[in-house]
């Protein structure tokens, strides 16, 4: 049973609007969150994190919410750009328990010129 | 500046054929990690070392061993290749566990036949 969930596998944007890719897990010890961005033939590289003391945190044109109650965290670009179509992963850890991160599945996010 | 590096990129295998991944890390990182990636399941966990000499079984551990014999590298075996075990392997480094990105390499696209 997947305890991190993309429910969308592929998501389109146009240029300049708004991406959001969406993250659910079900375990209440994870803490502490990733999202990493993917291009073909590249490895993952490290986006944006998000502790489980706040709700919120942004970096240039990318911002992560977290809501904790909903087991619920999105990751918002604003404005999309045709640079920025590659995998999304959302990844979880218990951090504070010595834990190990755990991915999803990916959102593949094209951004249309 | 290096960081992650892995050999080799590409490989193809016959079935019951062994072979070695090698994965180098420049960082002085003390945590090393072994992936692999399938269609829709996202980034799962082979092995991980927590530190020269130790290792430790992840999520997907059989038909694989590691060795860390020296901190800035870590090596996974495949005993005996199966099919099953033909996917995108992913070798990565963090400074701290389930609380830090890591950093990944490019990855090496295995074939079993």
């Amino acid at each position: 049973d997947q305890q991190v969930k993309q429910n969308s596998p592929s998501l389109s944007v146009q240029e300049g609007r708004i991406s959001i890719l969406n993250c659910d897990y079900t375990n209440s010890m994870f803490d502490y969150f990733l999202w990493y961005k993917k291009y073909p033939a590249e490895g993952p590289t490290f986006l944006i994190s998000i502790s489980s003391i706040k709700d919120k945190n942004e970096d240039g044109r990318f911002t992560v919410f977290l809501n904790k109650s909903a087991k619920h965290l999105s990751l918002h670009i604003v404005p999309s750009q045709p640079g920025d179509s590659a995998v999304y992963f959302c990844a979880a850890s218990a951090g504070n328990y010595g834990q190990n991160f755990v991915f999803g599945p990916g959102t593949r996010l094209s951004v249309l010129p | 500046n290096a960081g992650v590096t892995q050999t080799p990129k590409f490989r193809v295998l016959k079935t019951g054929q062994s072979m070695t991944l090698l994965c180098a890390q420049d960082m002085n990182h003390e945590y090393m990690y072994w992936y692999r990636q399938d269609p829709g399941m996202g980034l799962r966990l082979i092995h991980y070392s927590v530190g020269e000499g130790t290792t430790a079984k992840g999520e997907v551990p059989d038909g694989y061993n590691v060795s860390r014999l020296k901190k800035q590298n870590f090596l996974l075996g495949l005993e005996s290749a199966a099919p099953s075990q033909t996917s995108v392997y992913f070798c990565a480094s963090s400074y701290g566990r389930g609380d830090t990105e890591a950093f990944f390499g490019q990855g090496t696209r295995l074939t079993v036949v």
